[in-house]
């Protein structure tokens, strides 16, 4: 069965520094796919970025990107040259291959809780 | 561009009652599903569909009931409900490719006293 583990509940760190926020995960599908989603105080669920599970490269958006290990089994988050407003809960999330290699269902870890220091 | 559309936001129930969330999405998705989050919990699944007439069950279904009539539409029903359902609930909406990212409502703040 699918499962996504993140290990730490909190996190704090300084304005301009990167931070590492940790994901593994489990499954014996090939074929998956890795996402990490931001949620802020006001609650709304905003997606950062994705891998998939046959990607050669790390995925990378902006200031984030992904450490994806393979063999791992882990997709960790780094956000370079922190900011206030990367405050928030982090959610790394997974979807595994169905038939014809479409997405199944989408499944979260507890999240990780950022605090950024000025 | 409505997007994910979630109703109500707020809501308090009585223990027994019974009460459906409602989901719509006007994107075309054919997958949806409905998570809610509990604090150190993160998201667990409930429910999920991956299109119209066909729905099942996620890591903690129990206690609640989907449909999936059409393609824009899905409710979550709780039958009794209880106070360990007090959560904020989310409706998510996504294509069923692998590579796309789901779009969520707002949240339901759901309580049961």
């Amino acid at each position: 069965a699918q499962k996504i583990t993140q290990t730490q509940p909190g996190m704090f760190v300084q304005e301009k520094e990167a931070v590492t926020l940790d994901c593994t995960y489990d499954t014996s599908d090939p074929s998956y796919g890795l996402f990490w989603y931001k949620q802020p105080s006001s609650g709304e669920m905003i997606f950062l970025i994705y891998q998939g599970s046959y990607d050669q490269q790390n995925a990378t958006e902006g200031r984030y990107s992904l450490n994806f290990q393979k063999a791992r089994k882990s997709a960790n988050l780094v956000i370079s040259a922190s900011q206030l407003g990367d405050s928030a809960m982090y959610f790394c999330a997974m979807r595994e291959g169905s038939i014809y290699n479409q997405g199944g269902k989408l499944i979260f870890g507890q999240g990780t809780e950022l605090s950024v220091k000025p | 561009n409505a997007g994910v559309t979630q109703t109500p936001k707020f809501q308090v129930l009585k223990t027994g009652q019974s009460m459906t969330l409602q989901c719509a999405q006007d994107m075309n998705h054919e997958y949806m599903s409905w998570y809610r989050q509990d604090p150190g919990m993160g998201l667990r699944l409930i429910h999920y569909s991956v299109g119209a007439g066909i729905t099942d069950q996620g890591e903690v279904p129990n206690g609640y009931n989907v449909s999936r009539s059409t393609t824009e539409d899905f409710p979550l029903r709780l039958l009794s409900a209880a106070p360990s359902q007090t959560s904020v609930y989310f409706c998510a909406s996504s294509w069923q490719e692998m590579n796309t990212e789901a779009f969520f409502g707002q949240g339901t703040r759901l309580t049961v006293v």
